[in-house]
């Protein structure tokens, strides 16, 4: 399957840790999009990656919310010294690119974190 | 604030009938307009999408209606199937704004058999 790929599919950790989230792309689609989404709650935009220009962090909730992009293909979310409140489904999602015209956004499975 | 809505959490409709889902939204700015669905454990899927220069999209059981003026979409499946049983995202997104998608909380669908 080429489809947009997440690990780890569940992550349990305690407050306080640091944890890291990855995010394979479909192959050839130039952008990356987080996105999370807490309980009864709907998707929530984090962060997003275009080729080689600069990430929009505009979503990103607070510092301790940082992501990279290597090599133009895969991404890692990392969340540090997580709260309670960081507890939700992390989803990753690529299209073919971003910018004015819309390519529809293929999403990975997810990554339910829990903090504990 | 919630820019997009989805006040109904959930929908109970019989096989065969028609299921209704329902969007408000309120930027004016966001002039493309789509339906995801999810399953459990699964990422959200595309279904269907309506940009504002229309007030309709059709793709076979499923239709898209835009009201700009009343900033309301619906989506309707006819005739609605068990397997459509799903939660139902309505998202919007503005020219400019990197593609990112503002997604609404999600609605239930549940076809009975």
């Amino acid at each position: 399957g080429a489809g947009v790929s997440q690990s780890p599919s569940n992550k349990v950790t305690e407050k306080g840790k640091d944890v890291e989230l990855r995010c394979d792309p479909i192959s050839g689609h130039t952008a990356l999009y987080w996105y999370r989404q807490s309980l009864g709650q709907g998707l929530e935009f984090l962060i997003y990656f275009q080729g080689n220009s600069a990430p929009d962090k505009s979503g990103l909730p607070s510092d301790r919310f940082s992501a990279e992009r290597t090599g133009g293909s895969v991404s890692t979310l990392t969340i540090q010294r997580t709260q309670q409140e960081d507890s939700a489904v992390y989803l990753c999602a690529s299209s073919l690119n971003g910018g004015s015209s819309y390519n529809e956004q293929f999403f990975g499975p997810g990554t339910r974190l829990t903090v504990l | 604030d919630q820019q997009v809505k989805q006040n109904s959490p959930s929908l109970s409709v019989q096989e065969g009938r028609i299921s209704i889902l329902n969007c408000d939204y309120t930027n004016s700015m966001f002039d493309y307009f789509l339906w995801y669905k999810k399953y459990p454990a699964e990422g959200p899927t595309f279904l269907i999408s309506i940009s504002s220069i229309k007030d309709k999209n059709e793709d076979g059981r499923f239709t898209v209606f835009l009201n700009k003026s009343a900033k309301h979409l619906s989506l309707h499946i006819v005739p609605s199937q068990p397997g459509d049983s799903a939660v139902y995202f309505c998202a919007a997104r503005r020219t400019g704004a990197n593609s990112k998608l503002t997604f609404g909380k999600g609605i239930t669908l549940s076809v009975r058999p």
